[in-house]
């Protein structure tokens, strides 16, 4: 059964680092998402892509993050300058068109020391 | 979005059916409703949705209430692997951009009891 998959599992920088996670969504999906989990609190929606371009974003998704979709199979999040309120669960999620169910990846664990 | 009322916490002993109820009771005509569910700190997986029919699939069963206001998503032989927080939420089927995210609460924190 085709599955997000997300890299690295966990990851751990420094402040004001720059780090890049990266997903592989399902094959065929056309949308593509964002979510964070800070340890203990909801799952957070974060940003959503779609042909291309960031179709819709929450507060959460400042001037610090950026979304790309360098090829045909990866989706990354890139946040230029961690802090430590960073440290969180990333979830990666695809979706087909048409249907409104989204795929999430395992995660990234992200620690800001 | 309608917001969703699930209780925090249930226990279910192994084997026997778990019905997790959700209340929406301001879902408007064109929303669905979704369960996902997450075990422990794991991403959210998609479990069952749907508009006003009951729908099952291998996973679960949901049954919405004839005014549509709740809903209760059955596990008919609840195992410990289904320990897990669920979540039901209700969202538009079409919101014109597509963009669907999802809005998660704290959802029903499921112990499957040996």
């Amino acid at each position: 059964e085709p599955e997000v998959t997300q890299t690295p599992s966990h990851q751990v920088t420094q402040m004001g680092q720059e780090v890049i996670l990266r997903c592989v969504p399902i094959s065929n999906h056309l949308y593509f998402y964002w979510y964070r989990q800070i340890l203990g609190q909801k799952v957070e929606f974060l940003v959503s892509f779609y042909n291309n371009e960031i179709s819709e974003k929450s507060e959460i998704f400042d001037d610090q993050f950026s979304v790309e979709r360098p090829d045909g199979s990866n989706f990354t999040l890139k946040i230029r300058s961690t802090k430590l309120e960073d440290s969180a669960m990333y979830f990666c999620a695809s979706r087909l068109a048409g249907l409104a169910e989204q795929y999430f990846g395992p995660g990234t664990r992200l620690t800001v020391t | 979005d309608a917001k969703t009322t699930q209780p925090p916490s249930m226990d279910c002993a192994e084997g026997r059916a778990a019905n997790l109820p959700c209340n929406h009771s301001t879902i408007s005509g064109n929303e669905y409703v979704y369960w996902y569910r997450q075990i422990h700190s794991q991403g959210p997986q998609y479990i069952i949705h749907g508009l006003k029919n009951n729908e099952t699939n291998e996973m679960a069963s949901l049954i919405i209430t004839e005014d549509r206001k709740s809903s209760t998503l059955i596990l008919p032989h609840a195992t410990l692997r289904d320990t897990a927080v669920y979540y039901c939420i209700v969202r538009a089927a079409y919101s014109g951009a597509g963009s669907y995210q999802l809005t998660f609460g704290k959802g029903t924190k499921l112990s499957v009891i040996p």
